[in-house]
């Protein structure tokens, strides 16, 4: 089974300044990937970032950056320059790509980000 | 707008009742989730359809549960016999091609059941 762990609840940041949001995983399976997803309030869930964990380089989108530590099972989003629009209920979120997984989500907590001007 | 949509957005029901949610997908997507998400948590899997067939349930969705997708096409969920415990937001989500690709979220419903 995997478990996606958030350990921050809540975070904050001044608008143009740099966050890191922290987010852990564990799963038995190498074939994997890990998402970042973002959900505004009252809006829908969109997806932020995705990471093949097959592949050493960190995935990059814009302002958005990842971490990606396999060993040690780490998966940080990095927000640079922030926005008022980042803020959000942030959730980190894994797949196992093989087997009979089908593709099921497994999500952690999330973070709740607010972004000050 | 092509993005996923859901019915009804908001639902209050009395223990008791029954209650059945829509979604429909993005045309083209073979691939349709359902979530529960209860406050200030993660959502959580429920059932997956590969077109018209359901080929997961999570043991969260008791036997007062019930997915359909006819056709491949939109999905209903039903649940019956509402308990307090069933109030959530309820997402639905769909997907084209592998299952590791990215998965659109749709509104969600929320329901209290009262």
């Amino acid at each position: 089974a995997q478990t996606v762990t958030q350990s921050q609840p809540e975070m904050s940041v001044q608008e143009a300044e740099t966050v890191t949001l922290s987010c852990t995983y564990d799963t038995s399976e190498n074939n994997y990937y890990l998402f970042w997803y973002k959900q505004p309030p009252s809006r829908q869930m969109i997806l932020v970032i995705r990471q093949e964990a097959y592949k050493q380089q960190n995935a990059t989108e814009n302002r958005f950056s990842v971490n990606f530590q396999k060993a040690a099972k780490s998966f940080s989003l990095k927000i640079s320059d922030s926005q008022l629009g980042d803020t959000a209920m942030y959730f980190c979120a894994s797949i196992n790509a093989g087997g009979t997984s089908y593709g099921k989500l497994t999500f952690g907590q999330g973070t709740i980000l607010t972004v000050h001007p | 707008d092509t993005g996923v949509s859901q019915d009804p957005r908001h639902k209050i029901t009395k223990r008791g009742q029954n209650v059945t949610f829509r979604c429909d997908p993005i045309s083209e997507h073979n691939r349709l989730y359902w979530y529960r998400q209860t406050l200030g948590q993660g959502p959580e899997f429920l059932t997956y359809f590969q077109n018209e067939a359901q080929l997961e349930k999570s043991r969260l969705l008791s036997d007062r549960f019930s997915a359909e997708r006819p056709k491949g096409s939109f999905s209903t969920l039903e649940i019956q016999r509402t308990e307090q415990g069933d109030s959530a937001m309820y997402l639905c989500a769909s997907s084209l091609g592998p299952t590791y690709n990215e998965q659109f979220f749709g509104p969600g419903t929320r329901l209290t059941v009262l």
